[in-house]
């Protein structure tokens, strides 16, 4: 069945690194491809995404290229900030009728230090 | 507008109890989605509606799980004899899903179950 796989946590950096978060999937067809973002106390928010190869979905500063070739959508952002500090999710969406349930990753804890 | 709600925000039972975890989409979402997140673990698929109806249902874990749908609008998943594996965040999502388009799924707070 479908899968992704996200590199595991914890990742801590300082303010201002440069972030990235790995990313792969196995899926058949053509899936979408997502980030979520929990911060600390709230709800799964979308953060970013891609439909089709080669797409780059971006927001606040992370982008994410949907990479065919290596079943890839890796996350990066070139300076962080404390507020960034989050957990972040991978997921997947293929439609199945009318069904896009979202297959997720395990979860990157992002803690970033002033 | 009003996002996507769920009660009780936590929920603590005794083994073999049932609950009902509730959801209220997003008013006008067609869809609805509920998932598991374990400790540790991604959060898991358990069930999709459309409208009132439940076209897959293939991620229950077992037949203790059920849920339904009432006026296409709040969703409630049902736990029989409860066991210390179902502890978990159970999370609802709601979306608009017209024609092919594929919209934002968005997500409620979750309910945190705690099986003792």
């Amino acid at each position: 069945g479908d899968s992704v796989t996200q590199m595991e946590g914890p990742v801590t950096l300082s303010e201002e690194a440069f972030l990235t978060i790995n990313c792969t999937y196995t899926a058949t067809g053509y899936p979408s491809l997502f980030w979520y973002v929990q911060y600390p106390g709230e709800g799964l928010q979308l953060l970013l995404k891609a439909t089709k190869a080669d797409d780059k979905g971006s927001n606040k500063g992370f982008e994410a290229t949907y990479r065919k070739e290596t079943t890839s959508f890796h996350l990066e952002k070139g300076s962080v900030q404390v507020s960034d500090s989050a957990v972040y999710f991978c997921a997947l969406s293929k439609r199945g009728g009318s069904n896009y349930k979202l297959t997720f990753g395990k979860g990157t804890l992002l803690t970033v230090n002033p | 507008g009003a996002g996507v709600s769920q009660s009780p925000s936590n929920k603590v039972t005794e083994k073999g109890k049932d609950v009902e975890l509730r959801c209220d989409p997003i008013s006008g979402h067609t869809a609805l989605y509920w998932y598991r997140q374990r400790l540790g673990q991604g959060l898991e698929f358990l069930i999709y509606f459309q409208g009132n109806s439940a076209p897959d249902k293939s991620g229950l874990p077992s037949d203790r799980f059920s849920a339904e749908r009432t006026g296409e609008s709040v969703s409630t998943l049902t736990i029989q004899r409860t066991q210390q594996e179902d502890s978990a965040v159970y999370l609802c999502a709601s979306s608009a899903l017209q024609g092919a388009q594929l919209y934002e799924q968005y997500f409620g707070p979750g309910t945190r179950l705690t099986v003792t």
